[in-house]
């Protein structure tokens, strides 16, 4: 099916431990996104990408990785979790100057 | 840099009448304006959007927004509120031209329908 899909969808880890969020996408957008949404924070910019094997970071990008090795995937890791970290997550994609679509959306707590 | 204020966090309306939901934008070039919607516990999907075409935009849903540059506003408007309307709004400003960091979003505007 066409589309972003998120994975998983609901994940508890304890904090220390490393946690990757999976994203992917069938559209060869160019453009990738990650982003939390915290409540009374709306969502924020963790890392984006405009090209495989090219990424930058957004507003709260400290303590995440990113890569972008394929087109269609864009995974993030959260190195070292902390309890800071529990948020919803949001994979987007888009190509330029057209709308983004998103996931599901990924719930993430952190104990 | 670009930026997004929506003037309201809550908004409450009775149903059958209409909706305001009110943004400003602030973008050093001509920005792309998006309006999405977000359900309780779903993603964000997308109510229309504004690309230097048409002043005035239709979405879906009956919602419909109108870019006034002197204003450096896109409030988004519905004549007659239904129930399932009742969710989060964001505005949102893209200007891929200032730097490729992504779309930037308002704080969200929350919609209460009142029965």
């Amino acid at each position: 099916d066409a589309g972003i899909t998120q994975s998983p969808r609901y994940k508890i880890t304890e904090t220390g431990r490393q946690v990757t969020l999976m994203c992917h996408q069938t559209w060869s957008h160019s453009y990738m996104f990650w982003y939390r949404q915290d409540l009374g924070h709306g969502l924020r910019l963790i890392y984006y990408s405009a090209a495989a094997d090219i990424t930058d970071k957004g507003e709260v990008p400290d303590g995440y990785v990113v890569s972008r090795s394929k087109t269609e995937n864009f995974p993030l890791t959260l190195e070292s979790a902390t309890r800071s970290q529990t948020s919803v997550y949001f994979c987007a994609s888009r190509d330029r100057d057209t709308e983004a679509f998103f996931g599901q959306g990924t719930r993430l707590t952190v104990v | 840099a670009q930026s997004v204020t929506q003037l309201d966090s809550h908004v409450s309306v009775s149903e059958g009448t209409p909706v305001l939901l009110r943004c400003n934008y602030s973008s050093s070039y001509s920005p792309s304006l998006f309006w999405y919607v977000q359900h309780p516990n779903k993603g964000l999907q997308l109510l229309l959007k504004y690309t230097s075409a048409a002043t005035l935009v239709k979405g879906i849903n009956g919602f419909e927004a109108e870019f006034k540059k002197s204003e450096t506003s896109f409030h988004l408007t519905k004549p007659s509120a239904h129930m399932s309307d009742a969710a989060e709004y964001f505005c949102v400003v893209s200007d891929l031209r200032g730097g490729a960091d992504g779309l930037t979003f308002g704080k969200g505007t929350h919609l209460i329908i009142q029965p």
